[in-house]
């Protein structure tokens, strides 16, 4: 079984500060995804990344693999209060286009 | 285009009581997939299904059964709910195309509650 280990768990920063959330695995992954999901609704997926070492920008938001495919990271700058939810990553897992999520990352953003 | 709707959205039972969770897309994706979610625990998946008429076990299936009769729907079952089975409910979908580019669309949730 492939685990993705997420960390820190809960993350509470102001409004302008950065972070970075990890997510680690034991296991290599061909690709991994991060989701963000709000409160009350389902995950909604950010990003993609497919190459060992890629890096991907979503305004704010920098997302990295790592380049022996075992790890990812989210690094946010300037965070904003809509910023504020569970981040997870997740990896393809067997047929059927399976995915295996993180334990998830929730963080709040205050002003 | 609605994408992935889930009924109900609440729903408390008594331990021993069974029920039906519907999940219904209208994307005309193949693959459709139902998790549960805890706190601290991510999303874990318990069945899914490659198209009509065709279900699989996931992590955790014990105590949970799914039918896929047509292509836009996937139910998923407790015959007798346990407190353990406490929990919000996702389904999600996606195209049958590859692993690397495929998003999964995921509904609303329902919350449920067992006492």
């Amino acid at each position: 079984t492939q685990l993705l280990e997420q960390s820190p768990q809960f993350l509470s920063i102001q409004e302008g500060e950065n972070l970075t959330v990890y997510c680690n695995s034991s296991s290599v992954f061909s690709s991994l995804q991060w989701y963000r999901q709000e409160p009350g609704e389902g995950p909604v997926l950010l990003v993609t990344v497919v190459t060992g070492g890629e890096v991907k920008k979503l305004k704010r938001l920098t997302f990295q693999f790592g380049d022996a495919r075992k790890d990812s990271s989210l690094h946010i700058t300037a965070a904003q209060p809509g910023d504020t939810g569970l981040y997870l990553c997740a990896g393809p897992t067997g047929g059927g286009n399976k995915l295996t999520f993180g334990t998830g990352t929730q963080l709040k953003v205050e002003l | 285009n609605a994408g992935v709707t889930q009924t109900p959205k609440f729903r408390v039972l008594k331990t021993g009581q069974s029920m039906t969770l519907l999940c219904a897309q209208d994307m005309n994706h193949e693959y459709m997939y139902w998790y549960r979610q805890d706190p601290g625990m991510g999303l874990r998946l318990i069945h899914y299904s490659v198209g009509e008429g065709t279900t699989a076990k996931g992590e955790v299936p014990d105590g949970y059964n799914v039918s896929r009769l047509k292509k836009q729907n996937f139910l998923l079952g407790l015959e007798s709910a346990a407190p353990s089975q406490t929990s919000v409910y996702f389904c999600a979908s996606t195209s049958a195309g590859g692993p690397r580019t495929d998003t999964q669309y995921f509904g609303p949730g329902t919350r449920l509650t067992v006492l």
